[in-house]
This record gives C-alpha cells, structure tokens and sequence, in this order.
C-alpha cells in the first residue's frame, strides 16, 4: 500500500534562517512526488512536483526539493524564511500507474515562521 | 482564468440528513476529484470523475456518492449523515485523467454534522 509520511507534526523557524519539511514515502516502483500548501481555510495550493531528471526540483515562491531514492525521501527546502510562509504543508504521492486525481497525502507539517 | 469553485462554502446539518456539494472545474479541465479532509483522517481520496464516469475510488461507505455532468462539474452526495462526516471536502480538477500534472484544488465546503 501506498503511504506517505511527515514525521514532524510541526517546524518552527525564524524569519530568514532556512527551513526544511520532510517527507518519506513508501509507494511501489517510481512514483511523481508532489508539494502543496494550504493556508487557514483554503484549499490546496500547488508548490512544485518530481517527475523525473534532476533530483533537485525548484517551485513557486523560492521553495525546492530534494528528492532521494535512495531514502525515498523527499524534502522540501527553502534557504530564507518568510513570516508569510506559516502554512500547513502536504506531500503526497501518485503511483505511475494511476489516474491523475489519486494522491496519497501526509498528515501535513505546520511551518510556522516568527519574525 | 477561473478556478475551481465549489459551493457552498460553509453548510451545517444534522444525523440523519443528506447533503450535495458542488464543485465546477476550472475551464477546459475534465477531471474532477474529491478529498475529505478531517483533524483525524488528514485528506482522504474519495473518488475521481471523468468524461461524466467514476474512474478511480477511494474507501468510503456507499452512502458517499458522486456523478459528473456533461460540462464537467461535479455533485458528490452525503445522505444518512453522521457526526463523523464533519469534515471540509476540496474538489480538485485537472486537464486529464493520465498524465504528469498537478491538481488544482479548491477552497472546499465546510460541513458540520450535528
């Protein structure tokens, strides 16, 4: 079974120090890797995805990610902190064999990010 | 370009009754999934649409159910609610069914069972 998991419930960081939110997952074979952000009652906002290639994806808003297969991790990084950056924080997994609109989510990080 | 908008934003009911949530993609997308998203559970895949079939379903009682329209929005139906249906539900939405995209989601329906 597919399975994602962000063992940190939360990350505190001050403005402008680097930030990482982590993410292992276990999923059959290769599968694309995905982050997205939710701020307070909203929805999911897309940030970047691994697809293939390069292990080190750049997004939006100056986020990147490292993905590991090794570790089957994949990290999401930002190398200067924001105040407006505090958010809840999902990775999730597709499986290569899927449809589109089947992910598998973590239980999500809370970055927060004090001045 | 419009996003994926879903109405309505904020509903309350109580046991036993039954509910229907919208959700219209963003133009051109004909893909539409739902996701029930709980402080418990986290996001839950509940089922996927496209070209007005199920494609894909998540493991959820019968009494969850949805239908796609010819224009692509979505309904997805709760009846004989319980407590444990509280829960915000986000409606997704992409181009196609099989490819390397993202989706793009939408800011959900609050629902309060009581």
């Amino acid at each position: 079974a597919q399975s994602v998991a962000q063992p940190e419930d939360q990350v505190n960081v001050a403005e402008g120090n680097p930030l990482t939110v982590k993410c292992t997952y276990s999923v059959s074979g290769n599968p694309y890797l995905f982050w997205y952000v939710q701020y307070p009652n909203r929805g999911l906002q897309f940030l970047l995805k691994y697809i293939t290639g390069d292990n080190l994806v750049k997004g939006s808003y100056g986020f990147e990610a490292e993905f590991n297969k090794s570790q089957t991790s994949f990290h999401l990084k930002k190398p200067s902190a924001l105040v407006s950056d505090s958010a809840l924080y999902f990775c999730a997994v597709r499986d290569r064999g899927s449809t589109l609109g089947r992910l598998y989510f973590g239980r999500g990080t809370q970055l927060t990010v004090w001045p | 370009k419009a996003g994926v908008t879903q109405t309505p934003r904020y509903l309350i009911k109580t046991r036993g009754q039954q509910v229907t949530l919208s959700c219209s993609p963003i133009s051109g997308h004909r893909s539409v999934s739902w996701y029930q998203q709980t402080p418990g559970q986290g996001l839950q895949f509940l089922f996927e649409y496209f070209s007005e079939t199920q494609r894909n379903k998540g493991n959820f009682p019968g009494r969850f159910s949805g239908r796609q329209f010819s224009n692509s929005r979505s309904e997805m139906n709760v009846s004989t609610l319980e407590l444990g249906d509280s829960a915000l539900y986000l409606c997704a939405s992409s181009p196609g069914l099989v490819d390397t995209g993202e989706l793009f989601f939408g800011e959900g329906s609050r629902l309060t069972v009581l």
